[in-house]
């Protein structure tokens, strides 16, 4: 069975700091998705990566895929309240249709 | 913009009722899922649908059932709810872009089975 980690489960802190999401496995993915999901809300999806070592840029948000593809990171700079919220990543594993997700990562950014 | 529509934000439920989730998507997409979400768990995949009257259990489909009569409406039964089903049912579709699938989620309905 394939398994996302992802770490840390829960971070606090305030705005203007950076931070470091992970998401890991000891599998392959074809790709990695990452969502952010808002109180009341159903996930929305940020972004899509593919290619091993791949580099996406959202405003202040980076992502990467590990250049094995088990891995990937969301950085944010410079973080807002508007960020608040909870992060999930995804993976699409080799020849099937179900995707594989993270746990989450709760996010408050304070004021 | 794709809207994916779940009949009601919250319910409250006693044991041993029949429950009924509704969501609707309005572009046409094939493919529909079913997900419980639950502190520190994740999405889990409870049901999912490729076409209409088609069905697919996914990883926790005990204690549940589903209905697709039509491409755009997608419904999860709880045929006896139980305690532990309170949870939070989000409902999904997709969108296939070459290898990708994009999902667009509901606002999610909260259930408390009391």
């Amino acid at each position: 069975t394939q398994l996302l980690e992802q770490s840390p489960q829960f971070l606090s802190i305030q705005e203007g700091e950076n931070l470091t999401v992970y998401c890991n496995s000891s599998s392959v993915f074809s790709s990695l998705q990452w969502y952010r999901q808002e109180p009341g809300e159903g996930p929305v999806l940020l972004v899509t990566v593919v290619t091993g070592g791949e580099v996406k840029k959202l405003k202040r948000l980076t992502f990467q895929f590990g250049d094995a593809r088990k891995d990937s990171s969301l950085h944010i700079t410079a973080a807002q309240p508007g960020d608040t919220g909870l992060y999930l990543c995804a993976g699409a594993p080799p020849l099937d249709y179900q995707l594989i997700w993270g746990a989450g990562t709760k996010l408050i950014i304070k004021p | 913009d794709v809207k994916v529509t779940q009949s009601s934000r919250y319910l409250v439920k006693r044991t041993g009722e029949k429950v009924f989730l509704e969501c609707v998507q309005d572009m046409d997409h094939e493919n529909m899922f079913w997900y419980r979400q639950d502190p520190g768990l994740g999405l889990r995949l409870i049901y999912f649908s490729y076409d209409v009257k088609m069905k697919e259990k996914g990883d926790i489909p005990e204690g549940y059932s589903v209905s697709r009569e039509k491409k755009e409406r997608f419904s999860l039964i709880l045929e006896s709810a139980s305690t532990n089903q309170t949870s939070m049912y989000l409902c999904a579709s997709s969108l296939i872009e070459g290898h990708n699938e994009k999902l667009f989620f509901g606002s999610g309905t909260q259930l408390s089975v009391l």
